[in-house]
């Protein structure tokens, strides 16, 4: 079974830095989707970013971007000119014609 | 576009009792999921809907149920409660079902059990 692995269970940023939550998964698939979602306190998840694993390309959505590394298994978020909305619970989530499988979070604050 | 509705939000149950959850997905959504979410357990996916049949389920056991109508609402049941069974239920939707796509997030149904 897939497994979503988040090594950081809680991280820290000073308001306009840069942070760096990682992420590393396990499948035998080729093709897969990953995705980051963030969860505010408010408590709905919303969708940061998605990347398809057949494109090399690292997927950029504003100041959210991806480092993909397919062959080492690793799907890292980099949050650039961090801002205090930004802090949450962010999850880590692969799929492949199956339900999204989560990692057990990060959660990151954000320091004014 | 109204977004996903779940109710109730929040509510409290004794042991041995039975809950429903409701999901009403974003208009158009045919797929709907739910999972549950736990401090210990993190998000765990208990079972989706896809135009009314269930056409995938977690490792939960058969006190945890289900179903979809055909305006594409879920309702998921909780039978014989136990302590355990206290979290935050989340139901998503999705356009297509394709199983690669983007899920939609309610704020969750908070449950705790005494």
């Amino acid at each position: 079974a897939q497994t979503v692995t988040q090594s950081q269970p809680e991280m820290s940023v000073q308001e306009a830095e840069t942070v760096t939550l990682s992420c590393t998964y396990d499948t035998s698939e080729s093709d897969y989707y990953l995705f980051w979602y963030k969860q505010p306190p408010s408590r709905q998840m919303i969708l940061v970013i998605r990347q398809e694993a057949y494109k090399q390309q690292n997927a950029t959505e504003n100041r959210f971007s991806v480092n993909f590394q397919k062959a080492a298994k690793s799907f890292s978020l980099k949050i650039s000119d961090s801002q205090l909305g930004d802090a949450a619970m962010y999850f880590c989530a692969y799929r492949r014609f199956t339900p999204l499988v989560f990692g057990k979070g990060t959660r990151l604050s954000v320091i004014a | 576009k109204a977004g996903v509705t779940q109710t109730p939000r929040y509510l409290i149950k004794t042991r041995g009792q039975q809950v429903t959850l409701s999901c009403s997905p974003i208009s158009g959504h045919r797929s709907v999921s739910w999972y549950q979410q736990t401090p210990g357990q993190g998000l765990q996916f208990l079972f989706e809907y896809f135009s009314e049949t269930q056409r995938n389920k977690g490792n939960f056991p058969g006190r945890f149920s289900g179903r979809q109508f055909s305006n594409s609402r879920s309702e998921m049941n909780v039978s014989t409660l136990e302590l355990g069974d206290s979290a935050l239920y989340l139901c998503a939707s999705s356009l297509a079902g394709d199983l690669t796509g983007e899920l939609f997030f309610g704020e969750g149904s908070r449950l705790t059990v005494l």
